[in-house]
């Protein structure tokens, strides 16, 4: 099964409120990613773990937390919703670093 | 940015026609990874090309890849209408992973 869920597929939320996306895969990936993508731009990595280290760009360092409490489950956290970050998130997994990344379907968040 | 100008954002064309998808990319990468989104799903890889291949095909696909000039390009052969999708480029780096802006392709029956 090369399949990456997430949950939920949609989500609203009310600015100043915190956000909670889950990802989850079955095929023992060691590496968990999550992009935010906006319409006509390109996905844009937000963070990573490799196994159960943490990897966050050094520009959205302060906007997103994450947590993998096993292999098969990440979680991406937003404390407190602004509307710049309704958009579509999508979660992908792969073997390693270098190796073809899996994609969910996305969650895409609409911040009100 | 990891990326240089895209040629296209956009491509309408007719079926059986070919077309040529390019990217360019600012900084050393071992692979460039190409993928396709459908509507309502995430990415998807089609063609996955090494830095040590100049060229690598997969039935109608055929990526190239130039170091040199930092370039890479996908072609799809006789386009049908279910190649209708989004298509990124995509490089992956030390603890990175870069997509390029992405063309959406539209092919008409």
């Amino acid at each position: 099964d090369t399949t990456v869920k997430q949950n939920p597929r949609y989500k609203l939320a009310r600015v100043g409120k915190p956000v909670n996306l889950i990802c989850s895969q079955t095929m023992n990936h060691d590496t968990m990613y999550w992009y935010q993508k906006k319409p006509n731009q390109a996905p844009k990595l937000l963070l990573f773990y490799y196994d159960k280290i943490l990897n966050r760009e050094a520009d959205t360092f302060e906007k997103f937390q994450s947590s993998r409490p096993n292999n098969s489950f990440c979680s991406l956290y937003i404390g407190s919703a602004g509307l710049e970050y309704s958009a579509m998130y999508l979660c992908a997994s792969s073997r390693h670093n270098y190796a073809e990344q899996f994609f969910g379907p996305g969650t895409r968040l609409t911040v009100l | 940015s990891q990326w240089g100008e895209e040629n296209l954002q956009a491509l309408s064309i007719q079926e059986g026609e070919d077309v040529t998808m390019n990217c360019s990319y600012k900084t050393y990468t071992t692979v460039v990874h190409w993928y396709r989104q459908d509507s309502g799903r995430g990415p998807a890889l089609i063609i996955l090309i090494r830095s040590n291949e100049r060229e690598k095909r997969s039935g109608r696909l055929r990526a190239t890849l130039d170091t040199s000039s930092q370039s890479s390009s996908l072609s799809i052969t006789a386009a049908q209408c279910e190649d209708t999708a989004v298509y990124f480029c995509a490089t992956t780096g030390y603890q990175n992973f870069y997509f390029g802006k992405g063309t959406s392709l539209t092919v008409i029956p």
